[in-house]
């Protein structure tokens, strides 16, 4: 199993410009995930889903949106770049039973907005 | 609303000895998870422990063990033994059982080892 997979691994945007952040998993997870990381800081979450069609909006959703068309597939979208977004931003996905409730994190994307 | 935090920003250990990293967190929820994360140079996120409040017993998985203080709010990390590649930034995290899935994060503990 590959886990969970990000590309791209590191992208300069310019102010304005937008981007689609890819986010894949195999293990047939239904909750996925996408949060930031700001230098010196923890992780925060932007958006989740609990499954394909359903998403909800975490601690930091302004100026990112996102879909769920399949279960491995939770693509986080940039419409409109600015300086803020500066960040590392990570995919995770977890199991729907209490077991399996670990967050599986994948590499991370670097961003940097100029 | 629930916080997480790490106050000791940077630790150091020398190889082979014990080091204790620091967590504690505030919430109203009975039932939650609480783990630790490493987060290596390489910015990988690699869950290290998990413990659920539930469970009395302190987790442990090989060097790694916790001390979980429920009613002081307060989930430690215990490296045995450090090596060198236990060196990262290490992130305590919490989780209410019945959430969709936030997981609230410290600021995290840069850890360093001496050879």
């Amino acid at each position: 199993n590959a886990g969970v997979t990000q590309t791209p691994k590191f992208r300069i945007l310019k102010i304005g410009q937008s981007m689609t952040l890819q986010c894949t998993q195999d293990m047939n997870h239904n909750y996925m995930y996408w949060y930031r990381q700001d230098p010196g800081m923890g992780l925060k979450l932007i958006y989740y889903s609990v499954g394909a069609g359903i998403t909800d909006k975490g601690e930091v959703p302004n100026g990112y949106n996102v879909s769920r068309s399949t279960t491995e597939d939770f693509p986080l979208r940039l419409e409109l770049a600015a300086p803020s977004q500066t960040s590392v931003y990570f995919c995770a996905s977890s199991g729907q039973l209490a077991v399996l409730n670990t967050q599986y994190f994948g590499p991370g994307t670097r961003l940097l907005v100029l | 609303a629930q916080t997480v935090t790490q106050s000791q920003p940077e630790m150091s250990v020398q190889e082979a000895e014990t080091v204790t990293l620091s967590c504690t967190y505030d919430t109203s929820e009975s039932d939650y998870y609480l783990f630790w994360y490493k987060q290596p140079p390489s910015r990988q996120m690699i869950l290290v422990i998990r413990q659920e409040a539930y469970k009395q017993q302190n987790a442990t998985e090989n060097r790694f063990s916790v001390n979980f203080q429920k009613a002081a709010k307060s989930f430690s990390l215990k490296i045995s033994d450090s090596q060198l590649g236990d060196a990262a930034m290490y992130f305590c995290a919490y989780r209410a059982r019945g959430s969709q899935g936030n997981l609230i994060f410290g600021k995290g503990t840069k850890l360093s080892v001496k050879p």
